[in-house]
């Protein structure tokens, strides 16, 4: 298995642009969960899926930010317009049961 | 609010002893508690897990502790290596597949 798959790795954009991060979760997990990390804050939960339905989306930052997950291979989070305080790790992880498997995660760089 | 505090940014140890990381939590009865490995650039890495009813749990060089009286949980690498040398993230979790809370970490290095 090649694990949980998160692409691009590194994103560079300007700030107004939309930004779209995507993971491609572990065959077999139900459960789908979306995380940002800083130096700051630490990790944050901003989204989670079970069975490809959203949970709960209480962790998005604002109506700039969107998740979808339109089937079990595949879920999305978007960003538009992106704004500086943006830049940060944005990590996807899926789990079945227990602990949970992270991609490697995409490093958002807003400018 | 739910907090959860790991004992320090960072800590430093001679390769060979024990290393003891600590993670406290307040306003929170979780059902489990989760310990991760970070390696620079890459994502968390699952390491143990250990439930409410359960004192203690080990896997190879790693011990973890869980007491629900004190709301604390230690997490001890005996013989540390400077392999072992990352962050260490504790995070909590309640039953089924609600999401994990995670502390910020304590980064280990381990020094030959």
């Amino acid at each position: 298995d090649a694990g949980v798959i998160q692409s691009p790795r590194h994103e560079v954009t300007e700030m107004g642009q939309e930004v779209t991060l995507r993971c491609k979760p572990i065959s077999g997990h139900n459960s789908l969960f979306w995380y940002r990390q800083t130096m700051m804050r630490g990790l944050e939960l901003l989204i989670y899926f079970n069975n490809n339905v959203p949970i709960d989306d209480s962790g998005m930052p604002e109506d700039r930010f969107s998740a979808k997950m339109p089937n079990a291979s595949f879920s999305t989070l978007k960003i538009q317009p992106s704004e500086p305080r943006d830049s940060a790790v944005y990590f996807c992880a899926s789990s079945l049961e227990g602990g949970y498997t992270f991609g490697s995660g995409t490093r958002l760089t807003v400018v | 609010s739910q907090k959860i505090e790991q004992n320090s940014e960072a800590l430093n140890i001679q390769e060979g002893k024990t290393a003891t990381l600590t993670c406290n939590y307040t306003n929170y009865s979780p059902a489990y508690l989760q310990w991760y490995r970070q390696d620079p650039g890459r994502g968390p890495v699952f390491l143990l897990l250990i439930r409410e009813n359960e004192k203690e749990k080990r896997k190879e060089r790693l011990k973890v502790t869980f007491d629900t009286t004190l709301k604390q949980s230690l997490f001890h690498i005996t013989a540390s290596q400077p392999a072992d040398s990352a962050t260490y993230l504790c995070a909590l979790g309640k039953t089924g597949n609600t999401p994990l809370v995670f502390g910020k970490g304590t980064r280990l290095s381990v020094i030959a």
